[in-house]
C-alpha cells in the first residue's frame, strides 16, 4: 500500500508487505528531519533521522528519502508488522536556529494480521 | 539509563486551578522542550530551554503560561487559571548539549484534563 501523503492520514497494509508513509514538509530551510512513531496512549519514539546532505538513509527496516527540490519525505517500512501499527510523524528542523521541531500532521498506519 | 520523565502522568484541574507539570531531561541531556499536543494533531512546539535559560518561547501563549528549567531539579510548564482549551497531552523532550540537529528523547507525556 502507499499514502498519497497528508491528504489521506490513514493507511492500511497487509502484515508482511511494504508500506510508505509521505510528507510534504513546510520550510526549504529545513536542514534535519526526523521520523516518530507514536503509539496510543505515549510518547512520540524516534525512528530515524536525515540531514539535508544526505537523500537517503536506512535503519533496521525502515528507509527515509527525502527530496529537497519538492520538500517531500518518505519512510519506507519493509515486512510491515502488527507492532508497526501506530501514528508516524514527521518533523523537520532548521539546526541553526536551535532545537525546535515542526511536526506534520501524522499518518495513522494499520496492520492487518 | 533512564529515559525522559514526566509526572503526573494524569492531572484533572478545575477551570480557575493552576496545572504543573514536571519533566526530567535524560541523563547527559540539557536541553528541553515543551510541545502540547491536541486530540489527534501533531505536535506543537511551545518552550525551549536550557539550564536557568528560556531559548525560544515562540510557540508558547502569552498568558498564563510559563516554564522553567532551574539549575537543580526538573523543569516546570506552569498553566495558570486552566481553561477547557487547555486540555491536551503535554510532551517533554530533551537533547544532548548541543542546540538543534539532534534528535530529540520524548517522554510519556502528561494528560490535562480541565473540568
Amino acid at each position: 500500500g502507499e499514502s498519497v501523503g497528508l491528504h489521506l492520514p490513514t493507511l492500511s497494509v497487509q502484515e508482511g508487505d511494504n508500506s510508505i508513509i509521505n510528507c510534504a514538509y513546510s520550510n526549504s530551510a529545513s536542514d534535519y528531519f526526523i521520523w516518530y512513531k507514536q503509539e496510543s496512549g505515549k510518547g512520540p519514539q524516534f525512528i530515524i533521522d536525515i540531514r539535508s546532505n544526505m537523500d537517503k538513509r536506512q535503519g533496521q527496516r525502515v528507509t527515509v528519502l527525502l527530496n529537497k527540490t519538492v520538500k517531500h519525505l518518505s519512510l519506507q517500512i519493509a515486512a510491515t508488522q502488527p507492532g508497526d501499527s501506530a501514528v508516524y510523524f514527521c518533523a523537520e528542523n532548521i539546526v541553526d536556529q536551535g532545537g525546535k521541531l515542526i511536526f506534520g500532521q501524522g499518518t495513522e498506519l494499520s496492520v492487518k494480521p | 539509563n533512564a529515559g525522559v520523565m514526566q509526572n503526573p502522568r494524569h492531572l484533572v484541574r478545575r477551570r480557575g486551578q493552576e496545572a504543573r507539570l514536571r519533566c526530567s531531561p535524560m541523563k547527559g541531556h540539557s536541553h528541553v522542550y515543551w510541545y502540547r499536543q491536541l486530540p489527534e494533531e501533531g505536535l506543537k512546539f511551545m518552550v525551549y530551554l536550557q539550564k536557568e535559560n528560556i531559548i525560544d518561547e515562540s510557540g508558547m501563549p502569552k498568558e498564563r503560561f510559563s516554564a522553567e528549567f532551574p539549575k537543580e531539579g526538573p523543569s516546570i510548564l506552569r498553566i495558570q487559571q486552566v481553561v477547557r482549551g487547555d486540555s491536551a497531552a503535554y510532551f517533554c523532550a530533551s537533547s544532548p548539549p548541543r542546540t538543534g540537529g539532534d534528535e530529540q528523547y520524548f517522554g510519556p507525556g502528561t494528560r490535562l484534563t480541565v473540568t
